[in-house]
């Protein structure tokens, strides 16, 4: 069974400056996929930014990019130019990529505030 | 692209009654659904997965009885509540999975669903 980390229950940024929050995962597959996902107030699940286990390069999408260490089994999220709008609940996620449904093991979660 | 919907987004009950949700995704075809339920100030915890002309397949420890799924389309999965009790009560999120254009699987989530059951 794989076990996704995230040691961080909270954490506080100021506006415009940057942030990493933390992700660790444990798993004996090799092929994968890792997510974060960001729950604002509303509660609506968002995609932010995906990673596949084969792809070495660290994906980014505008301000948000990871940093992927396959062997530490780590993930971390860095927010760039943090906004007020980033204020959420952020959860890491793991997928075994399978050719059947894939389940989400989400970690329990980094709740981040963004203050002026 | 990737939108799922959720309808209701708010539903109040008495205790005994039985809920439906519909989880719908708009703009692409899912042959998988998930569902899930979140407690205050915990993640989400799957409680089944959809699957579209076929029988759901449940967690460990999820009564399947008392959460009926049915998936009878690629884009719309329902969720039943039945005899719904107050420790039902919670927020429950449905999840599509889309492959995109470029082959890569994900999950889009829908609004979520908040039951209070009286």
């Amino acid at each position: 069974a794989q076990t996704v980390t995230q040691s961080q229950p909270e954490m506080s940024v100021q506006e415009a400056e940057t942030v990493t929050l933390s992700c660790t995962y444990d798993t004996s597959e090799s092929n994968y996929y890792l997510f974060w996902y960001k729950q604002p107030p509303s509660r609506q699940m968002i995609l932010v930014i995906r990673q596949e286990a084969y792809k070495q390069q660290n994906a980014t999408e505008n301000r948000f990019s990871v940093n992927f260490q396959k062997a530490a089994k780590s993930f971390s999220l860095k927010i760039s130019d943090s906004q007020l709008g980033d204020t959420a609940m952020y959860f890491c996620a793991f997928m075994k990529r399978t050719g059947t449904a894939s389940k989400l093991t989400f970690g329990t979660g980094t709740r981040l505030q963004v203050t002026l | 692209g990737a939108v799922v919907s959720q309808h209701p987004s708010w539903v109040i009950c008495k205790s005994g009654t039985s809920v439906k949700i519909e989880c719908r995704s708009l703009d692409f075809q899912a042959t998988t659904m998930f569902w899930y339920r979140q407690f205050p100030k915990q993640s989400l915890m799957l409680m089944a997965t959809s699957n579209e002309g076929s029988k759901a397949t449940y967690e460990q420890g999820v009564e399947k009885d008392k959460f009926l799924i049915n998936h009878a389309s690629l884009t719309l999965s329902t969720l039943t509540v039945t005899s719904a009790h107050p420790e039902d009560s919670s927020f429950y999120i449905c999840s599509a999975r889309d492959f995109g254009r470029l082959r890569q699987e994900t999950q889009y989530f829908g609004p979520g669903t908040r039951l209070l059951v009286l």
